[in-house]
């Protein structure tokens, strides 16, 4: 079993229309989570770090479930500008290493 | 506030040649991180300096190695270039000392081996 794992993608979606991610993690000692964005050949970029609570950003929510090591992004009233690869990050119980997920890659079509 | 810089963009080399690849870290960030990512995958970590030595390594050989500089900007290099070695080398600045681990990453150098 990988450590980070993701939905294989792509995912194809209409402007509008609402998206969620999952990802789900092996080691139930990791403590940070986050969720990146990468543009295609671009490096990528932090969209939002996950707390227990969850939190919103806009459009955006994210969640965290300790008990199943699940975490999920969705993304509300979804733009063109949002197509893009989105990464799942969790750290290893070292806490210096992050283990990445290998990403969902997103389309938004008009 | 000058972010994560890395140089060069782009790198051809042939295999069996070494390569250098050069990253400033985000200002006010003491650690730094070097990821290996292959196209379709996310990025595999390959070591984290802090304080000018090695703190952790993933599952990379010896032929990757690192060093950084008292400024706190970091070198990997590259021994024996396999084709395999062909990917986007990302560096990623982070300030844990201020209570958390988020990374930010450069623009990272994309290299070709032939």
């Amino acid at each position: 079993r990988k450590e980070v794992e993701q939905d294989p993608g792509p995912f194809n979606v209409p402007e509008g229309a609402t998206v969620a991610f999952n990802c789900t993690y092996s080691n139930s000692a990791s403590q940070s989570f986050f969720w990146y964005r990468q543009d295609c050949r671009k490096e990528p970029k932090l969209l939002m770090s996950v707390y227990s609570s969850g939190n919103e950003d806009g459009r955006f929510t994210a969640q965290l479930n300790r008990a199943s090591q699940y975490i999920s992004l969705l993304i509300r009233d979804s733009k063109l500008s949002d197509s893009a690869t989105y990464l799942c990050v969790v750290n290893s119980d070292s806490n210096y290493q992050l283990i990445w997920g290998a990403g969902t890659k997103l389309i938004i079509k008009p | 506030d000058a972010g994560v810089t890395q140089s060069p963009t782009h790198l051809i080399k042939t295999r069996g040649q070494q390569v250098t690849l050069r990253c400033s870290p985000k200002s006010g960030h003491d650690t730094v991180s070097w990821y290996q990512q292959a196209l379709g995958q996310g990025p595999q970590f390959i070591f984290q300096y802090y304080e000018e030595e090695e703190r952790q390594r993933g599952n990379f050989p010896d032929r990757f190695s690192g060093h950084q500089f008292p400024n706190y900007s970091s070198e990997l290099n590259v021994n024996a270039l396999l084709l395999g070695d062909s990917a986007l080398y990302l560096c990623a600045s982070s300030a844990p000392r201020e209570g958390t681990d988020t990374q930010y990453f450069g623009p990272g150098t994309r290299l070709t081996v032939l």
